[in-house]
Parts: C-alpha cells; structure tokens; sequence
C-alpha cells in the first residue's frame, strides 16, 4: 500500500539559513507526489508536484523538490527562509484515481 | 481561482447534537469533494469521497451512518457528523476537484472546520 513519511515532526531554522524537509514514499510504480504548505485558518496549499520528467521540480514562494527513485524520496528544499515560511508542510503521494495518502507534517519554526 | 470554502470555521456543540459542515467550490464545478479529518500533531485521513449525486464512498473503519455525506450540487457538499461526541472533536477538511481531464486532477482545499464536542 502507498505510505508517506516524514521522519522529522519539527525543524527549527533560523531566518535566511537553507532548509531541507524529508519526505519517503513507499510505493511500486512511479508516483506522483505532492509537498502541500498547510498555515493557521488557511487550507492546505499546494508548493510543487511532481507527475514525470524532470526530477528536480521548482514551485512556488521559491521552493523545489527533488525526485530520487533509487533513495524513495521527494525532499523539499529552499535556499533561504523567510520567518513567513514558519508552517506545517505535509508530503502526499496520489493512492489511486483521485485520492491522496499525506505524511505526518512537518512543522516549520523560523528562528529571527 | 480554484477557491474552496467551509462553513462553519470553527462550531462548538453538545454531545448527542448533530452538526453539518458546509463545503463549496466557489469558482469552479467540483464534481467530486473529498472529506478529510486532522487530529492535533497529525496528518489528514481521508474519511470519504463524494460524487455529485451520486453516494459517498467511505474509507475503512469510517462510520458511514456517523458521518453523513451529501453531495448534491455541483457546488456543495456537506458532512453531517450525527450524535456527535467529544472522540468525533477535530479539525475537518475537504477538497474538491474538477474532473474532465484526464489523469490526475488536482485537489482544491477549504480551509478547514475546528469541531469541538462538549
């Protein structure tokens, strides 16, 4: 069955410092994932998707994701961190037709 | 484009009360909606999906008799979580997406519902 983790539950980083959010998919065929940006009274946003292609996928508010098959991963990263990144970020993987399978949550603190 | 949104944000009841949380797609036809429901410090669980009129289709181990989905419009979808207790007390999400392409189409969140049962 299609599983996601999120081995760290909270990431402390300080402002204009580089992030990296880890996300494992366990999955047989190519998946398609997802990393979503879930703030205080606001739905869950999507940052980038990745379906095919290019393994390095750029999204949106300056974030990317790299697609490793060898390692299952779809990590997220951002070269500098602005204190309004400070959310909770969720990975999920598409399940079958429409449905998708999310990872824990990592929740991000931006230290000034 | 693509908004979502719920009603109520934010509902307080007694237990034994039923309470239905509102899910419209504000700007686009949502032919299906998915119900979702967040524990604190957790992730989201898909509960159900909802075709426009069409039953909903519920996950293993949700209660569907619990959990009553109606999906009558293109537009809106609610939830009714019936003789509600403080274990049904969480934050309820939907999503909605418009179907017509094909392959994967990309789900569209509300905002979310914080439902506490005294």
């Amino acid at each position: 069955a299609q599983s996601v983790t999120q081995p760290d539950i909270h990431i402390t980083v300080s402002e204009g410092a580089s992030l990296e959010l880890r996300c494992n998919y366990s999955y047989g065929a190519t998946p398609y994932l997802f990393w979503y940006v879930q703030s205080p009274g606001q739905g869950l946003q999507l940052l980038l998707k990745y379906f095919s292609g290019d393994t390095l996928v750029q999204g949106i508010k300056g974030f990317e994701a790299e697609f490793k098959r060898s390692q299952s991963s779809f990590n997220l990263r951002k070269p500098s961190v602005h204190w309004s990144d400070a959310a909770e970020y969720f990975c999920a993987v598409v399940k079958y037709g429409n449905k998708l399978v999310f990872g824990a949550g990592t929740i991000l603190r931006v230290k000034s | 484009g693509a908004v979502v949104s719920q009603h109520p944000s934010w509902v307080i009841c007694k237990s034994g009360t039923s309470v239905k949380i509102e899910c419209r797609s504000l700007d686009f036809q949502a032919t299906t909606m998915f119900w979702y429901r967040q524990f604190p410090k957790q992730s989201l669980m898909l509960m159900a999906t909802s075709n426009e009129g069409s039953k909903a289709t519920y996950e293993q181990g949700v209660e569907k008799d619990k959990f009553l989905i109606n999906h009558a419009s293109l537009t809106l979808s609610t939830l009714t979580v019936t003789s509600a207790h403080p274990e049904d007390s969480s934050f309820y999400i939907c999503s909605a997406i418009s179907t017509g392409v094909a392959g994967y189409n990309e789900q569209f969140f509300g905002p979310g519902t914080r439902l506490t049962v005294l």
